[in-house]
């Protein structure tokens, strides 16, 4: 069974930090995302990648950047972290970009 | 663009009763379609999926039937079970003109009462 893991399931950090969530996939995975999930907006992507050093922006990148060193593990980064990025994060992974996606727990994130 | 409406919650039901949550979505080509479930303190698994036309998702007791005349992927269940509780999203994911897409729904919350 895939396994999709995320570093932190609560992070509280201060505006204005760099702030890095973790993700981990066990299962070669080409292709893994990131979301944030906020009440009444459901699931926003926020990046992709396809390939090891290879990203994609989604719907929401700014304020976002991410990396992709190895193939099993996708980092996201706030730059200069804000309130308004308080948030659940939540990290996936998928064989092909049109199959389905297997998510991680999620990372509940707020910055104070 | 392309877009997922899935119907707001939160749907309250007793145990056995009927279950439909109504998805529509917009989109050019042809994408694949999607239900995930959230239980609490989780993230999302798949729940059943349908590629084209006319196919039919089911697993668990849901099914969902891809109907392109209408754009919908209603999610039914004709006995629901107190553990069935959970948050249900609807989604899509598919290539326009070379982008990528994966959209989702806002989700739909169901309670379930014994």
């Amino acid at each position: 069974d895939v396994k999709v893991t995320q570093s932190s399931r609560y992070l509280v950090k201060r505006t204005g930090e760099k702030v890095f969530l973790e993700c981990v996939q066990d299962m070669d995975h080409e292709n893994m995302f990131w979301y944030r999930q906020d009440p009444g907006l459901g699931l926003r992507l926020i990046y992709f990648s396809y390939d090891v050093k290879m990203k994609e922006k989604g719907d929401i990148p700014e304020g976002y950047s991410v990396s992709r060193e190895k193939k099993e593990r996708f980092s996201l980064i706030l730059e200069s972290a804000s309130t308004n990025q308080t948030s659940m994060y939540l990290c996936a992974s998928s064989l092909r970009l049109n199959q389905p996606q297997h998510f991680g727990d999620g990372t509940r994130l707020s910055i104070l | 663009g392309d877009s997922v409406t899935q119907m707001e919650g939160p749907v309250t039901l007793s145990e056995e009763a009927c279950l439909t949550i109504n998805c529509t979505y917009t989109a050019t080509g042809y994408p694949s379609l999607f239900w995930y479930v959230q239980y609490p303190g989780e993230g999302l698994q798949l729940l059943l999926k349908a590629t084209k036309a006319d196919d039919k998702g089911s697993n668990k007791g849901f099914e969902a039937t891809y109907r392109k005349e209408t754009t919908s992927f209603h999610l039914e269940k004709g006995s629901v079970q107190v553990s069935d509780s959970a948050v249900y999203f609807c989604a899509l994911s598919g290539t326009t003109s070379g982008t990528y897409k994966y959209i989702f729904g806002t989700g739909t919350r169901l309670k379930v009462l014994a």
